[in-house]
């Protein structure tokens, strides 16, 4: 059994660039949510996708956009960056159940860092 | 809206010690409560999670919590605490739409 993987690890950016970030799912898991961490903080839940649609977003605008494909890993894309967005964005896998109660296996975190 | 509150930034204990870690929440319907470590540069990791049932939930690494309704807490508890403990430590909540919400972590530092 594997486990989450992201990648990049650390990624540079220039403000009003774009970015897109990768994450594989732990084999058996249909659902991927991400969260922001900005440093000194806890995760902020950014949206969720179970079976390739958006099922729960938290207070992040628009240009913070996801896609989940059919093998469920994911990407997250983030358009217009700003300095704001420099964080280490995690990504967690789960085998949904009703009502929230799955838990979620994180992976290791991007790094991204925008100048 | 839901939230989580971790009223220490930091708890220190002397190795062999018992450890507490506080959370405290706040959500609509029934909680789905969970605490996570992270260890410096790494995701976050499972420890253990209350969904319905016995109070006392057991997890990884000897860790426990205690879920009290009427005082909406979640505290972490470890009845002897080893240096390789120390870590940061998150409280989350998750309500019915599986929406999660952390609190900002609480460094614990266990000394020899």
């Amino acid at each position: 059994e594997t486990g989450v993987t992201q990648s990049p690890t650390h990624l540079i950016k220039t403000r009003g660039q774009q970015v897109t970030l990768r994450c594989s799912s732990q084999s058996g898991h249909n659902t991927v949510s991400w969260y922001q961490q900005a440093l000194g903080q806890g995760p902020q839940f950014i949206f969720q996708y179970y079976r390739e649609e958006e099922n729960g977003r938290g207070n992040f605008p628009p240009r913070f956009s996801g896609l989940q494909f059919p093998n469920y890993s994911s990407e997250l894309n983030v358009n217009a960056l700003e300095l704001d967005d420099s964080a280490l964005y995690l990504c967690a896998s789960s085998d949904r159940l009703a009502g929230g109660a799955d838990t979620q296996y994180f992976g290791p975190g991007t790094r991204l860092t925008v100048l | 809206a839901q939230s989580v509150a971790q009223p220490e930034d930091q708890v220190n204990v002397a190795e062999g010690n018992p450890l507490t870690v506080k959370c405290t929440y706040s959500v609509s319907g029934n909680p789905y409560l969970f605490w996570y470590v992270q260890y410096p540069n790494r995701g976050l990791q499972f420890l253990l999670k209350y969904i319905t049932g016995d109070n006392l939930v057991k997890g990884s690494y000897g860790f426990e919590a205690e879920f009290n309704k009427s005082q909406t807490s979640f505290h972490l508890k470890k009845p002897s605490a080893l240096v390789s403990d120390s870590a940061l430590y998150f409280c989350a909540v998750r309500d019915e739409a599986s929406k999660s919400t952390f609190g900002d972590g609480t460094t614990l530092t266990v000394k020899p």
